[in-house]
């Protein structure tokens, strides 16, 4: 998994609490990413980092937050958790697309049960 | 909007026989295009992916694809597939003419038969 670790890799959690997510890598790629990936839908981009404290929305970024304070860790945070935020959610972390390495390595992904 | 279309949900091919897994995109220029695999409870692995330059390309695993511009296509083969391969794929797209921000397909999910 490419020094990719994702934390917890199980949660469930109730409607309306706060849950969050870290993904920790050892590699010191300048890129992290945020997927959910829900039966039917392959993969949905969350948010991303290109830096720390350097973060931007992706496809699907309502009722996510994401921090970067720095470079290993890349924190998702449901701020009151909803029942179609039940998903597998990976971490994916990369080179910046100049240095001509655009390959995405993917963490091991979190399991999230919303009830 | 861009889009990727992986029209197989499931296929099922027997271990030695050739396999042909097809996406199609919708995006005005060249697209960076990508396919991943995901083993069961596990992330997902590059395949292969295409930019620019020769349109067959070669990936890990025995896997290539061709990027057919006239049909939107980037089809992946193998020409003789081991059980190991039993996996979901999926094909993906830049978006806009980022490399990194990637738009998934819905993924195929392969079925070996022994």
């Amino acid at each position: 998994d490419a020094g990719i670790t994702q934390s917890p890799r199980h949660k469930v959690t109730e409607t309306g609490t706060p849950v969050t997510l870290r993904c920790h890598q050892t590699e010191n790629h300048r890129y992290m990413y945020w997927y959910r990936q829900d039966p039917g839908h392959g993969l949905r981009l969350i948010h991303y980092s290109y830096g720390v404290k350097d973060t931007d929305k992706g496809e699907v970024s309502d009722g996510y937050s994401v921090s970067r304070s720095k470079t290993e860790d890349f924190l998702l945070t449901l701020e009151s958790a909803t029942s179609s935020q039940t998903s597998v959610y990976f971490c994916a972390i990369s080179d910046p697309p100049w240095a001509g390495q655009d390959t995405q390595y993917f963490g091991p992904g979190t399991r999230l049960t919303v009830l | 909007a861009q889009s990727v279309t992986q029209p197989d949900i499931h296929i099922t091919v027997s271990e030695g026989a050739s396999l042909e897994l097809r996406c199609n995109y919708s995006y005005g220029a060249t697209p960076y295009l990508f396919w991943y695999v995901q083993s069961p409870g596990q992330g997902l692995q590059l395949l292969l992916k295409y930019f620019s330059g020769d349109t067959l390309v070669q990936g890990i695993k025995g896997f290539e694809a061709e990027f057919k511009r006239s049909q939107s296509s980037f089809n992946l083969r193998k020409p003789s597939v081991h059980w190991s391969d039993a996996a979901e794929y999926f094909c993906a797209v830049g978006a806009g003419d980022s490399s990194y921000k990637l738009i998934f397909g819905s993924g195929t999910r392969l079925l070996v038969r022994p």
